[in-house]
């Protein structure tokens, strides 16, 4: 089935410790996007990437690091400099640059603290 | 700083009734407008997409466009309790030509019986 796929689910990291989040699509969408979102708070852009190896910070970028090196892969890493990294993440894509294109989520990933 | 505003909620209104959440924002160039569900613990998903101003039907949803008055709205008519959720309004800037949603904090609604 074609879709968006994050994992894992569920995620705890120790203090100090850098974790990744994986995200592939097998939809061929150009455009991926990676949002961060606190409890009753709506969806803030930590790095968006258009093309293969280009990608740019986000409204919320300090922490966090992606690389985009094939067109299916965005993964973010969560570093030890970003101090409050409880949150559900959730990956997005699209198919491009236009502005009418819709953006489409993964299942997200919770990253717990311990 | 290119803003989206909701009534955070909840919103709650009985079976069959008509449920209308709203959202204005701040960014007059905006060219395109989203509105997702999202039930608790959930990924957003995708309701309607709208344009253009006027209105904008897909069975029970209708989106609503307002772009001298910064606004758009989703109304939900024959409320059922599945509707129950957190309807995320998100907007387009279109800076750059990039396609980036911002997004409101959401509306929840609540349908009871």
């Amino acid at each position: 089935d074609g879709g968006i796929t994050q994992s894992p689910k569920y995620l705890f990291r120790k203090e100090g410790q850098n974790v990744t989040l994986s995200c592939e699509q097998n939809l061929n969408h150009d455009a991926m996007y990676w949002y961060r979102q606190d409890p009753g708070q709506g969806l803030r852009l930590i790095y968006y990437s258009q093309i293969v190896n280009d990608f740019q910070k986000g409204d919320i970028a300090e922490g966090y690091s992606v690389s985009r090196e094939k067109k299916e892969s965005f993964p973010l890493t969560v570093t030890s400099a970003q101090k409050n990294p409880t949150a559900f993440y959730l990956c997005a894509s699209s198919t491009g640059r236009s502005s009418g294109n819709t953006i489409y989520f993964g299942e997200g990933s919770w990253l717990t603290v311990v | 700083q290119k803003e989206v505003e909701q009534n955070s909620g909840p919103l709650s209104v009985p079976e069959g009734a008509i449920a209308s959440l709203n959202c204005t924002y701040s960014d007059r160039g905006s060219q395109s407008f989203f509105w997702y569900r999202q039930y608790s613990g959930k990924s957003p998903e995708l309701i309607m997409s709208i344009y253009s101003n006027g209105d904008k039907e897909d069975g029970r949803f209708t989106a609503q466009l307002n772009k001298a008055s910064q606004y758009v709205s989703l109304l939900i008519r024959d409320s059922q309790p599945s509707d129950s959720a957190t309807y995320l309004c998100a907007v387009n800037p279109n800076s750059g030509g990039y396609n980036k949603l911002i997004f409101g904090a959401g509306t929840r609604l609540a349908v009871h019986p």
